[in-house]
C-alpha cells in the first residue's frame, strides 16, 4: 500500500497567516491526490482533489499544488473557521490511504 | 445525502453489518467507500465497492470483512466479522465524487456510525 506523511503533524497559528502543509507519498501518484478538512465530531469535508482543484463552494484561500509525490495545501488568509484537522489521500490505486492528519490550532 | 446504522457495542469475536442509505444521486453510478476512525485518531479507508461491484479491502481487515450493495435499495452494507477491539471507531460511509478515471476522491459522506468492540 502506498504511504502518506504530512508534517507538520500539530501547528498554531493566527487568524490572517498564511500557513503551509505538506504531504508525501512513498511512491509517485501522479496528481490523484485529495485534501480533507476534519472538525471534531463532524465527518471530513472534501477540500481539493486532484491535488489543486478546489471542490465546489470552498473559499479560494485555499490551494493545493505538487505532483508525484509531493505536495502542498495552503490556506492563504486563515480565519476563524480555518481551524481544524487536515488529511491528505492518495486515490491513485486502492487501498486508498490518508495521510496521519496536521491539527492547525489557534495561537 | 448519505445515513449509515448498524453501529453499536458488540464483544470481541463477534459480527455486525452496517448500512448506508443514499439520496440525491444516482446510487449505481457511483463507487461507496467505508472510512473509518478511532477515537481520537486518524482517518483510515478500509473497503470500496464500484458500480460494477468490483471491491477493494485495507490489508488491515482483510478476510474480516465483507462490502457489498444492492442498489435497488440504494444501500451499500458493510460486515465485520471477528471483530476486535482495535476495529473500535466511527465508521463513515462515502461517495466517490464524479471524475473521469476508475479512482475517484471522496466529495461527500454520511455522519457516521459508532462500532464499539467490548467486553
Amino acid at each position: 500500500a502506498i504511504r502518506m506523511t504530512q508534517s507538520p503533524s500539530s501547528f498554531s497559528a493566527s487568524t490572517g497567516d498564511r500557513v503551509t502543509i505538506t504531504c508525501r507519498a512513498s511512491q509517485g501518484i501522479s496528481n490523484y491526490l485529495a485534501w480533507y478538512q476534519q472538525k471534531p465530531g463532524k465527518a471530513p469535508r472534501l477540500l481539493i482533489y486532484g491535488a489543486s482543484t478546489l471542490q465546489d463552494g470552498v473559499p479560494s484561500r485555499f490551494s493545493g499544488g505538487g505532483s508525484g509525490t509531493d505536495f502542498t495545501l495552503t490556506i492563504s488568509w486563515l480565519q476563524s473557521e480555518d481551524f481544524a484537522t487536515y488529511y491528505c489521500q492518495q486515490y491513485y490505486g486502492y487501498p486508498y490511504t490518508f495521510g496521519p492528519g496536521t491539527k492547525l490550532e489557534i495561537k | 445525502q448519505l445515513l449509515e446504522s448498524g453501529g453499536g457495542l458488540v464483544q470481541p469475536g463477534g459480527s455486525l453489518r452496517l448500512s448506508c442509505v443514499g439520496s440525491g444521486f444516482t446510487f449505481n453510478e457511483y463507487a461507496l467507500n467505508w472510512v473509518r476512525q478511532a477515537p481520537g485518531k486518524g482517518l483510515e479507508w478500509v473497503s470500496g465497492i464500484t458500480g460494477l461491484d468490483n471491491t477493494y479491502y485495507a490489508d488491515s481487515v482483510k478476510g474480516r470483512i465483507t462490502v457489498s450493495r444492492d442498489n435497488s435499495k440504494n444501500t451499500v452494507y458493510l460486515q465485520l466479522n471477528s471483530l476486535r477491539a482495535e476495529d473500535t471507531a466511527v465508521y463513515y460511509c462515502a461517495k466517490d465524487r464524479y471524475c473521469s478515471t476508475n479512482t475517484c476522491p471522496m466529495d461527500h459522506w454520511g455522519q457516521g456510525t459508532l462500532v464499539t468492540v467490548s467486553s
